[in-house]
């Protein structure tokens, strides 16, 4: 059973427009949230987290919102460009030091069309 | 700053054959080390993962084993690989924080 879920295996936007990228979570004890992004042939590199106190964290382009009562939680990148194109992997855990059991997403492939 | 080092990028190995991935961290101590694998159309599987020397914690059980002989070495080994081992393999330090993740070896089994 999964318990992060990226629903959109992939996501196709115009450069200058906004990506939405979502996930969707099942465990409730989960309580720190994480974006990576991943070029082919390369390791996933940390974007960006959010903490399951907050329901916002901004960085740069790189916005995540979290709504704990629905289990969701998104990614917007503002405006998109063609470097944003990756697989987009969400991951949570549950408990500061327990990140050895990070629950990885699918992953969701971001293309950014020029 | 921290760097991590994972080697080889790639490996074609036949079935049956003895696998050794190495994994190493500068830059920091007493990190905590993660062995991940991206199979086809998969998210990433915990595989090992080990908080200090010696002590590795297994998460699915399979043909693979882990060792940690040094505080920032990680090694992924197996003494006979079978075709469902083929994936990237990922490893990754941490210390109270996020993840920071090698750039993978891709397993080719034949």
């Amino acid at each position: 059973d999964q318990q992060v879920k990226q629903n959109s295996p992939s996501l196709s936007v115009q450069e200058g427009r906004i990506s939405i990228l979502n996930c969707d979570y099942t465990n409730s004890m989960f309580d720190y949230f994480l974006w990576y992004k991943k070029y082919p042939a390369e390791g996933p590199t940390f974007l960006i987290s959010i903490s399951s106190i907050k329901d916002k964290n901004e960085d740069g382009r790189f916005t995540v919102f979290l709504n704990k009562s629905a289990k969701h939680l998104s990614l917007h990148i503002v405006p998109s460009q063609p470097g944003d194109s990756a697989v987009y992997f969400c991951a949570a855990f549950a408990g500061l030091g327990s990140q050895g059991n990070l629950i990885f997403g699918k992953g969701t492939k971001l293309s950014v069309k020029p | 700053s921290q760097t991590i080092h994972q080697w080889p990028a790639t490996l074609v190995q036949p079935v049956g054959s003895p696998l050794s991935l190495e994994c190493t961290v500068e830059g920091t101590s007493n990190p905590n080390l993660y062995w991940y694998r991206q199979a086809a159309g998969r998210g990433l599987q915990l595989l090992f993962y080990s908080i200090g020397i010696g002590q590795i914690s297994s998460e699915v059980p399979q043909n693979l084993s882990a060792s940690r002989p040094q505080d920032r070495q990680f090694i992924l080994s197996s003494k006979k690989l079978l075709l469902s081992d083929s994936g990237f393999y990922l490893c990754a330090w941490s210390v109270l924080g996020p993840l920071h993740f090698g750039n993978g070896t891709r397993l080719t089994v034949t």
